[in-house]
């Protein structure tokens, strides 16, 4: 089974910062399967991007995703308030679909 | 407008079992592969199980493997959980997820395992 961890568990920025939220495999992740969440309180997760880099349906272009093999990213070019939630990977690539342990995004 | 709506959750004592129901529409269900994820109070998400469109390829979360089991039925667009042997760590919500990656979601249901 693929191990996903993610840093930091907690990110403190302001509105207006740029955001960088890592993702590290712990094997290769077959043909870039990753995707990233958007979770706030109460709601059900919104995929953001897939394929590591690919950004899904509706999502704004400050969300942006890198990385191949085992080292992935999310970059939140610059935070608005409604971003400011928990954010998790996600592996494809396997027949075990796992997430990461998620690092969320609070206001500084 | 896609919609996924879970039901059949509630209080069960260890080693009960339920069976949970995702009942889709908006989408052309038998097209999709489909997910469960759950998720336990305060803590992050777990992938539980996998099902494809046809029902012929499955995969689960080695914690549930044994104990839960996934199906779905095409002409009726749904998605059913039967799970037995519950335990207190299956306490979650649980929600069912379209497609690989999860491109959309319920808004879950809530099980609890508890004497």
């Amino acid at each position: 089974e693929i191990v996903l961890t993610q840093s930091p568990g907690t990110l403190s920025l302001s509105p207006g910062e740029r955001a960088t939220l890592s993702c590290r495999a712990s094997q290769s992740v077959s043909s870039s399967y990753l995707a990233w969440y958007q979770q706030k309180p109460g709601q059900a997760p919104r995929l953001l991007i897939y394929g590591a880099s690919s950004r899904a349906t509706g999502i704004p272009d400050r969300f942006s995703g890198s990385g191949s093999g085992t080292d992935f990213t999310l970059t939140i070019s610059r935070l608005e308030p409604e971003d400011f939630a928990v954010y998790y990977c996600q592996q494809y690539g396997s027949s075990s679909f796992t997430f990461g342990p998620g690092t969320k995004v609070d206001i500084k | 407008e896609v919609q996924l709506v879970e039901s059949g959750g509630g209080l069960v004592q260890p080693g009960g079992s339920l069976r949970l129901s995702c009942a889709a529409s908006g989408f052309t269900f038998s097209s999709y592969e489909m997910n469960w994820v759950r998720q336990a109070p305060g803590k992050g998400l777990e992938w539980v199980s996998y099902i494809s469109s046809s029902g012929s390829t499955i995969y689960y979360a080695d914690s549930v493997k044994g104990r839960f089991t996934i199906s779905r039925d095409n002409a009726k667009n749904s998605l059913y959980l039967q799970m037995n042997s519950l335990r207190a760590e299956d306490t979650a919500v649980y929600y069912c997820a379209r497609g690989v990656p999860n491109l959309s979601w319920g808004q879950g249901t809530l099980v609890t395992v508890s004497s």
